[in-house]
């Protein structure tokens, strides 16, 4: 079963704005990746945040972790059009399931110009 | 650098037929995995390897088969093709395994008719 689930599964927003998507998932993780897919095309590697981390920022992009909440979120700042896209949280779960990066089912983020 | 590299990009398989999805990647990277992308389901692990020779199953293997000769290549066999394992197919690498970034190929779109 998937590990991670976002939400919205949908998000249309205005360019400019700021788009916030949420990731919850269900047992103790090692760590906690974002990525990113433009349509038809493979994942792109956003951010990467380890259990002990709370906050990362890369650029526009700034993630949280709670692991008390089994939860994380995705903040896009100053949208642009060339941010429409799929975006996935993976997680790696510790113990048994170390070495498998399990996904949820995306936020898809429309930008509207 | 060539990255992950996928082949084909599509096929069109009958259903009972066999094929190989080819996944080559020129970065050295000792952890290897496949995965299927369904509408609404996000990406789901086929298997995975953590170096040449082993390899591992994920959560949906049934029906797949893999093996890592090299630390190259990693590709993954349909033994009998079905019409459920239409799909999009991505290989991803990573450095050292799940809790690092994976790098990902193109994709190849399967359909089993």
């Amino acid at each position: 079963s998937q590990q991670g689930e976002e939400d919205p599964q949908a998000l249309s927003i205005q360019e400019g704005e700021n788009a916030t998507m949420n990731c919850s998932y269900k047992t103790s993780i090692n760590n906690l990746q974002w990525y990113r897919q433009n349509s038809g095309r493979g994942l792109v590697h956003l951010i990467l945040i380890r259990s002990n981390e709370r906050e990362k920022h890369s650029g526009r992009l700034r993630v949280t972790l709670d692991t008390s909440k089994k939860s994380s979120s995705l903040l896009i700042t100053a949208s642009r059009a060339a941010d429409t896209a799929s975006y996935f949280c993976a997680t790696e779960y510790s113990g048994a399931g170390s070495y498998q990066l399990t996904f949820g089912k995306g936020t898809k983020l429309s930008v509207i110009p | 650098n060539a990255g992950v590299t996928q082949t084909p990009k599509f096929q069109v398989l009958k259903t009972g037929q066999s094929m190989t999805l080819q996944c080559a990647q020129d970065m050295n990277h000792e952890y290897m995995s496949w995965y299927r992308q369904d509408p609404g389901m996000g990406l789901r692990l086929i298997h995975y390897s953590v170096g040449a020779g082993i390899t591992d199953q994920g959560e949906v293997p049934n029906g797949y088969n893999v093996s890592r000769s090299t630390t190259e290549d990693f590709p993954l066999r349909l033994l009998s093709a079905a019409p459920s394992q239409t799909s999009v197919y991505f290989c991803a690498s990573s450095y050292g395994g799940a809790n690092e970034k994976l790098f990902f190929g193109s994709g190849t779109q399967l359909s089993v008719l």
